[in-house]
């Protein structure tokens, strides 16, 4: 049971946008930034976004980040078949015996 | 350029111990928090341990307290993580990865696969 909740699949035609949810709680998203993860089958995850909608050099604009509240949205507008991947939202939580937490992944399928 | 890349992963059996290193390059390690996160086969990220630059605030998962400990030199530029009392639950590729500011990991390493079964 993850602290952040993603749905477990999306899925989407190429060309398309996709948005992927992470919703958390006021000691986790509500107080800290957000970043998300691309993670390729039998690869480590690759940071996509921080600090809530910042991209790191490199990641193309197609990829976005928001947050409201306790809850933060990646878009992928453009959809290419090379997007298939899962996607999983990470934060830090102030909770005790917890410091970063992660979503349980979301599995993006480009049909 | 920032890489991270863990070692010490392999098949042991329950209750056994293993320690897995991260030896970084490309960045000054003392400057950053550093943390691991592990996988499950099949499964999502579960961060598992986390240390400052100094070594001063150490944090640990409910799952791996009393089993795991973390630990840094940064004279070495390496990342530790010495794991004892192994459960099969504790199956997983194990990744290291560096903390910046008060944001989650950014650069991750490759990873390391740690089996624990009879």
């Amino acid at each position: 049971q993850s602290v952040l909740t993603q749905p477990p699949s999306v899925s989407a035609a190429p060309g398309q946008k996709v948005t992927i949810s992470c919703s958390g709680s006021s000691s986790n998203i509500g107080n800290n930034y957000v970043s998300w993860y691309q993670q390729l089958p039998g690869t480590a995850p690759k940071l996509l976004i921080y600090d809530n909608d910042k991209r790191p050099s490199g990641i193309p604009d197609r990829f976005s980040g928001s947050k409201s509240g306790t809850s933060a949205t990646l878009g992928i507008t453009g959809l290419q078949t090379g997007d298939e991947a899962a996607y999983y939202c990470g934060t830090w939580d102030s909770s005790p015996s917890v410091h970063v937490v992660f979503g349980g992944g979301t599995k993006l399928t480009v049909l | 350029e920032v890489q991270l890349v863990e070692s010490g992963g392999g098949l042991v059996k329950p209750g056994g111990s293993l320690r897995l290193s991260c030896a970084a390059s490309g960045f000054t390690l003392r400057s950053n928090s550093m943390t691991w996160v592990r996988q499950a086969p099949g499964k999502g990220l579960e961060w598992v341990s986390s240390i400052s630059s100094s070594s001063s605030y150490i944090y640990y998962a409910d799952s791996v307290k009393g089993r795991f400990t973390i630990s840094r030199d940064n004279a070495k530029n390496s990342l530790y993580l010495q794991m004892n009392s192994l459960r099969a639950e504790d199956t997983a590729v194990y990744y290291c990865a560096r903390l910046t500011g008060s944001s989650p990991p950014d650069y991750w390493g490759q990873g390391t696969l740690v089996t624990v079964s009879s």
